[in-house]
């Protein structure tokens, strides 16, 4: 069965400091692989999705950046926080077509 | 644009049904689903419905989908304690990725 890995869990960064969260993935091959963001009591956000290694959608303009270095391997990137950069980001995987989706346990960050 | 909407609390009896309703947009859904998040954990997959079908049970949890209404439901039935968490629903519909629409959440308490 597919597992995914977040880490680290939680993290507490200032504004202006680089970010790096990283998301790795088991039991797949050739996931479609995405990270959504969660606000404060609010829904899910898709922030970016990738079909393959090198490909990257942005779906929202945003201080974020993605990355996916090798097929099971997917980065979530920022040069410099800000406070609105603050929330829960999960990872989450599926195979080909329209299989659900998979979460990872999510990383709390918040910016101060 | 799709748009995905719950109330956002819903409290119940140790016992009772609960019922979490859903309303969408986008008539062009093909999956819907119905997800649990616990306390500083991730999204958890509990179920979910293809569009041809009105109905689909599993164990404690019935998906109804109203097509025509665009209209979503979750009922557990013999709710515990457990089972407090909140509960999204997210709809998708054909492509390269299954880039769900999630709503806002449906906060479940569950009293004794």
């Amino acid at each position: 069965s597919q597992t995914i890995h977040q880490w680290p869990a939680t993290l507490v960064q200032p504004v202006g400091s680089p970010l790096s969260l990283e998301c790795t993935v088991e039991g797949t091959s050739n996931p479609n692989l995405y990270w959504y963001r969660q606000a404060a009591g609010r829904g899910l956000q898709l922030l970016f999705y990738s079909v393959g290694i090198g490909q990257i959608s942005s779906e929202v303009p945003q201080n974020l950046s993605a990355s996916r270095p090798q097929d099971r391997q997917f980065i979530l990137s920022s040069k410099k926080l800000l406070l609105s950069d603050s929330g829960f980001y999960l990872c989450a995987q599926n195979g080909q077509g329209n299989s659900p989706l998979h979460f990872g346990n999510g990383t709390r960050l918040t910016v101060t | 644009g799709e748009d995905v909407e719950q109330s956002l609390f819903l409290s119940v009896r140790e016992g009772d049904s609960s019922v979490i309703n859903c309303t969408y947009t986008d008539s062009s859904s093909t999956y819907l689903y119905w997800y649990k998040q616990e306390p500083g954990a991730g999204l958890q997959l509990l179920t979910y419905i293809f569009s041809n079908m009105d109905m689909k049970q599993d164990q404690r949890l019935t998906v109804l989908l109203n097509k025509k209404d665009k209209h979503l439901s979750l009922r557990i039935a013999d709710t515990q304690t457990g089972d407090s968490a909140i509960y999204f629903c997210a709809e998708t519909h054909t492509g390269t990725a299954s880039k769900l629409t999630f709503g806002t959440g449906t906060r479940l308490q569950v009293t004794l």
